[in-house]
């Protein structure tokens, strides 16, 4: 019930392409859901993160889409770059508990 | 600059014996954590603390030990009893234990078995 379940591992789009990773929960308890973006030999950094109250947020070409009566969530990435090349983890939390990470999408933007 | 300062950056152990990660934050953040990272299994909790003096086990315990006796630091032993030991550590930190909000990270530490 812990779980968190990202796919897909990998990910191969061309620039200017929509990259979409998804993930899906099954606690209900769950009330906050970020997305980590991490470079190679970096730690991960907060991208965008959502609550269940809304279905959507959007920063930049970055958007979430939330679908709680499905208990999924999604990452999508508009008109990716070679720049956004990365392993993308999302995650979800009951408040002030710990983080549960998914296991992670590596993204690859080719030109 | 604030941050999460994570050393070294590269360490090896040898076959028993203790190593110590280190990790600073200079962020006055309440929280901290240690995650190990292995390919395909993303990011597993192994202790977190949200106080000082005070520290809790997370996912994967086993083999660490970890210490918070100061509040902008939190070092993790990775003892012999632990296996397998290769992987990327990454430490974190939050301000407030008592909200979501979000992770702090290290640039991490790889540790390999000689």
């Amino acid at each position: 019930q812990q779980q968190v379940k990202q796919s897909p591992q990998s990910l191969i789009v061309q620039k200017g392409g929509i990259s979409i990773i998804n993930c899906a929960y099954e606690n209900t308890a769950f009330d906050y859901f970020p997305w980590y973006q991490q470079f190679p030999g970096k730690g991960p950094a907060l991208l965008i993160a959502i609550r269940p109250d809304v279905s959507e947020k959007k920063e930049g070409r970055f958007t979430i889409s939330f679908n709680k009566s499905a208990k999924q969530f999604s990452l999508h990435i508009m008109d990716s770059q070679p720049g956004d090349s990365a392993t993308y983890f999302c995650a979800a939390s009951i408040y002030t508990d710990k983080l549960i990470f998914g296991t992670g999408t590596r993204l690859q933007v080719f030109p | 600059d604030g941050g999460i300062t994570q050393s070294p950056k590269y360490l090896f152990r040898k076959e028993g014996q203790n190593v110590t990660l280190s990790c600073e934050q200079n962020l006055n953040h309440d929280a901290m954590y240690w995650y190990r990272q292995d390919p395909g299994q993303g990011l597993r909790l192994i202790y977190y603390s949200q106080i000082v003096n005070d520290f809790q086990k997370g996912d994967i315990a086993e083999g660490y030990s970890v210490s918070r006796e100061k509040k902008e630091s939190f070092p993790l032993t990775v003892t012999s009893a632990q296996k397998n030991p290769t992987a990327f550590y990454l430490c974190a930190s939050r301000e407030d234990r008592l909200a979501n909000e979000k992770l702090f990270f290290g640039s991490g530490t790889q540790l390999s078995v000689l």
